[in-house]
């Protein structure tokens, strides 16, 4: 049990919709990072949010975007669903220092599942 | 380019026998490196990780890894394996800075009886 929540648990959406991923942070948390988890492959890097913030972003086009609160939760927003993003999206929490190894140890929520057909 | 390479997607061993799962990785310089696991409908959980120093990692469940830099490697292992083990085992890299983790494909762990 990391402290990690994440809604919801499962979701079917068809081509074009849009869809919005939510995940609460572990308590004393200030930095939320998504990842994309395709069938069969390790977790791929979406983005992060730090202090409300986007301060990071792996290989993923605009359409896919995110919102931090100021109680550090965050939403995951894709619009113009494709077939290929069906995954799992994970959520993680950590504390963001300036690097080095205490940077954050990510605890990892169990996951959305995003089937689109 | 930043890669994290599992050479082996599935692995079966018995109950009681010992586990080596492989992991190699490509960095400009030597990155933080952990082993999570992930078993089915659940969340990755961290088992453990290197940052600097000591190159043999306890961690959690018995579990233990060993940091080679001439082998580029982080390689797990365990003694003697439960079968509560069975479950999906990724190794992931980390650079400074900000928390992205890269990660392998995953190995894919069965434990017979």
């Amino acid at each position: 049990e990391t402290g990690v929540t994440q809604s919801p648990t499962h979701l079917i959406k068809t081509r074009g919709q849009q869809v919005t991923l939510r995940c609460s942070s572990q308590s004393g948390h200030n930095t939320v990072s998504w990842y994309q988890q395709a069938l069969g492959q390790g977790p791929q890097f979406i983005f992060q949010y730090y202090r409300e913030e986007e301060n990071g972003r792996g290989n993923f086009p605009p359409r896919f975007s995110g919102l931090q609160f100021p109680n550090y939760s965050s939403e995951l927003n894709v619009n113009a669903l494709e077939l290929d993003d069906s995954a799992l999206y994970l959520c993680a929490s950590s504390t963001l220092t300036s690097g080095g190894p205490g940077g954050g140890e990510l605890f990892f929520g169990e996951g959305s599942r995003l089937t689109v057909l | 380019a930043q890669s994290v390479t599992q050479p082996d997607i599935h692995i079966t061993v018995s109950e009681g026998a010992s586990l080596e799962l492989r992991c190699n990785y490509s960095y400009g310089a030597t990155p933080y490196l952990f082993w999570y696991v992930q078993s089915p409908g659940q969340g990755l959980q961290l088992l453990l990780k290197y940052f600097s120093g000591d190159t043999l990692v306890q961690g959690i469940k018995g579990f233990e890894a060993e940091f080679k830099r001439s082998q580029s490697s982080f390689n797990l292992r365990k003694p003697s394996v439960h079968w509560s083990d069975a479950a999906e085992y990724f190794c992931a890299a980390r650079g400074g800075g900000y928390n992205k983790l890269i990660f392998g494909a995953g190995t894919r762990l069965a434990v017979h009886p």
